[in-house]
């Protein structure tokens, strides 16, 4: 079945250490998204991308970095320049087609200890 | 893109029919309406979407008002399961253009 997959479903980091969480898809969507939700909030956007090796900052972008090298693929680096990480992170994806909505994986639930 | 602006809870029987309200009242000739819904911990689901006219599909209906600057999310006989957040957004139509989810409506149903 086609989806988004992100791993891992929990992540520990200690202050001070750069982590990448995973975003993979096989719907052969265009566009991906990365959201940052903290407990009792909205979804806030970090970063999305409509192509290929082109991306661009969400609301939110300060102290994380992504690539999209793959069309499948878009991965979220979660630098120690983020000063409060920890938050439960969802990637989307969305065809090119107007009238879709967006697809979203489970999550990553990142803790730092 | 839109703001829109939605109760921050709601409750509702099991078994009866849940309304969930919009506001959306700076949308534009070309904005969509989309629903979501968000279950504990789980990334947010797909529900409707519609533009103008009102729609159905086998998890809920849509109703738009004629001026289109509210809506409503009709869940016809909601059960424990329906518990969640529920989340409407506006965006245009084509495009690749940035979203932000507000904090939606969070719907408890009661036993």
């Amino acid at each position: 079945d086609g989806g988004i997959t992100q791993s891992p479903k929990y992540l520990f980091r200690k202050e001070g250490q750069n982590v990448t969480l995973s975003c993979e898809q096989n719907l052969n969507h265009d566009a991906m998204y990365w959201y940052r939700q903290d407990p009792g909030q909205g979804l806030r956007l970090i970063y999305y991308s409509q192509i290929v090796n082109d991306f661009q900052k969400g609301d939110i972008a300060e102290g994380y970095s992504v690539s999209r090298e793959k069309k499948e693929s878009f991965p979220l680096t979660v630098t120690s320049a983020q000063k409060n990480p920890t938050a439960f992170y969802l990637c989307a994806s969305r065809p090119r087609d107007a009238s879709y909505g967006y697809t979203f994986g489970s999550g990553t639930r990142l803790t730092v200890v | 893109d839109a703001k829109t602006t939605q109760p921050p809870s709601m409750d509702c029987a099991e078994g009866r029919a849940a309304n969930l309200p919009c506001n959306h009242s700076t949308i534009s000739g070309n904005e969509y309406v989309y629903w979501y819904r968000q279950i504990h911990s789980q990334g947010p689901q797909y529900i409707i979407h519609g533009l103008k006219n009102n729609e159905t599909n086998e998890m809920a209906s849509l109703i738009i008002t004629e001026d289109r600057k509210s809506s409503t999310l009709i869940l016809p006989h909601a059960t424990l399961r329906d518990t969640a957040v529920y989340y409407c957004i506006v965006r245009v139509a084509g495009g690749y253009q940035k979203v932000t989810f507000g904090t939606g409506t969070k719907l408890q149903v009661i036993p």
